[in-house]
């Protein structure tokens, strides 16, 4: 399978402070990325998907002035959290698109960034 | 509203055993399946996956089933083994407006005792 790194895998940040959380695609070009976020015990959440050179297409419910995000390249997005607010903490993960076996859309997905806002 | 759906979120079996996970979803657009599974502070790991023209795909321990008129999907691994212990996530994949969206269930752990 693919490799898709984030970094950092964990962040604590003071409350009012932005954080920034990059996702690559180690081995392979990623035209479309996306970003979840999990609480515990609950599924997976699709906050945003990504194309690369083109602005980001946010879930409802989900603040795009917020939850900056920036696909500048086939192997990089970014998520930026401005103003960072308690509610905020969550485990943030990141996926790459790509086609995988047959016709099945497979995403790889990230080792995840656990952030945590004081 | 959840689209996908997995009911009894923890199982436990006994090393050697069967380990049946159940989902079902409610999206007829979805075309495909997908399970993932997931350990602690990872993100999850793509495990096996089924068109929604198909009712079956085996890949070594692992077989989906699709009963799509039910709109069911199951899991089955077998024979179960201790490193199968980990969060086991059903998807379900449709694309909208150009772009491929996955609805997950919440989960199902599972715990493989040896």
């Amino acid at each position: 399978g693919a490799v898709v790194s984030q970094h950092p895998s964990r962040v604590i940040c003071k409350s009012g402070t932005s954080v920034k959380i990059e996702c690559r695609s180690l081995d392979f070009q990623a035209t479309t990325m996306f970003w979840y976020r999990q609480f515990p015990k609950q599924s997976l959440m699709l906050m945003a998907t990504s194309n690369e050179g083109s602005k980001a297409t946010y879930e409802q419910g989900v603040e795009k002035d917020k939850f900056l995000i920036n696909h500048a390249s086939l192997t990089l997005s970014t998520l930026t959290v401005t103003s960072a607010h308690p509610e905020d903490s969550s485990f943030y993960i990141c996926s790459a698109g790509s086609k995988g076996r047959g016709t099945a859309y497979e995403q790889y997905f990230g080792p995840g960034t656990r952030l945590t806002v004081t | 509203d959840q689209q996908v759906k997995q009911n009894s979120p923890s199982l436990s079996v006994q090393e050697g055993r069967i380990s049946i996970l159940n989902c079902d979803y409610t999206n007829s657009m979805f075309d495909y399946f997908l399970w993932y599974k997931k350990y602690p502070a990872e993100g999850p790991t793509f495990l096996i996956s089924i068109s929604s023209i198909k009712d079956k795909n085996e890949d070594g321990r692992f077989t989906v089933f699709l009963n799509k008129s039910a709109k069911h999907l199951s899991l089955h691994i077998v024979p179960s083994q201790p490193g199968d212990s980990a969060v086991y996530f059903c998807a379900a994949s449709a694309t909208e407006d150009g772009n491929n969206r996955l609805a997950f269930g919440k989960g199902n752990q599972v715990v493989v005792i040896p």
